[in-house]
């Protein structure tokens, strides 16, 4: 299946540092998704973006729906080790498709 | 958000063996559930879309003899490994749409199933 290239593959920043990772398609999506997944443990979502141009914010998160449909980025401000793991993109290209596909994943590593 | 919860949460078997893999939305009904599986360092892979009262929609390349699908109820779908192998082991997570929210789309994952066949 079709996957998203996601960037950085990984990432290792000191705490208290921003984090900004992106996502591309060479196709388009209606919807775009940012999960965290932590070691042994299924994807949590994070942020869902609906509109292309939408800017969304969950505490610390900010993620947006790239205006072409074919990107998006996350965004965490202030990083703590908690914030430890493995982030994934995924779009959905149609409303109600099976279809979601899933980004490579940035591994995000937060030295104290 | 919703919850959807699995079972069991790790498996060791033999080779030949077959094993069942629950997975439940808690808090809503799911008419929709999907099947990832997911190797070491690698994304999530989707194996199967699981419908309620009908047959599962295998993706290209997934045997659909080898990984049953059940989806009995709009709260339960089940995937058993069939005669399984070394090389099944993997994690294998499951996901449901709430259709109760704005956004149907929204996918809500399960915490994972780490199956280890010997």
């Amino acid at each position: 299946g079709q996957q998203l290239n996601q960037s950085p593959q990984s990432m290792f920043i000191q705490e208290g540092e921003d984090v900004s990772m992106n996502c591309t398609s060479s196709s388009i999506f209606n919807t775009w998704l940012w999960y965290k997944q932590d070691p042994g443990e299924g994807p949590v979502l994070l942020i869902a973006l609906y509109k292309a141009g939408e800017l969304t914010s969950n505490g610390r998160l900010t993620a947006q729906f790239g205006i072409t449909r074919k990107d998006s980025f996350l965004n965490i401000s202030a990083s703590i080790p908690s914030d430890v793991g493995i982030y994934f993109c995924a779009g959905q290209k149609l409303s109600g498709a099976n279809n979601l596909f899933f980004g490579t994943g940035t591994r995000l590593t937060v030295i104290p | 958000g919703a919850v959807v919860s699995q079972h069991p949460s790790w498996v060791i078997c033999k080779s030949g063996t077959s094993v069942k893999i629950e997975c439940r939305s808690l808090d809503f009904q799911a008419t929709t559930m999907f099947w990832y599986r997911q190797f070491p360092k690698q994304s999530l892979m989707l194996m199967a879309t699981s419908n309620e009262g009908s047959k599962a929609t295998y993706e290209q390349g997934v045997e659909k003899d080898k990984f049953l699908i059940n989806h009995a109820s709009l709260t339960l779908s089940t995937l058993t490994v069939t005669s399984a192998h070394p090389e099944d082991s993997s994690f294998y997570i499951c996901s449901a749409r709430d259709p109760g929210l704005a956004h149907t789309d929204t996918q809500y994952f399960g915490p994972g199933t780490r199956l280890t066949v010997l």
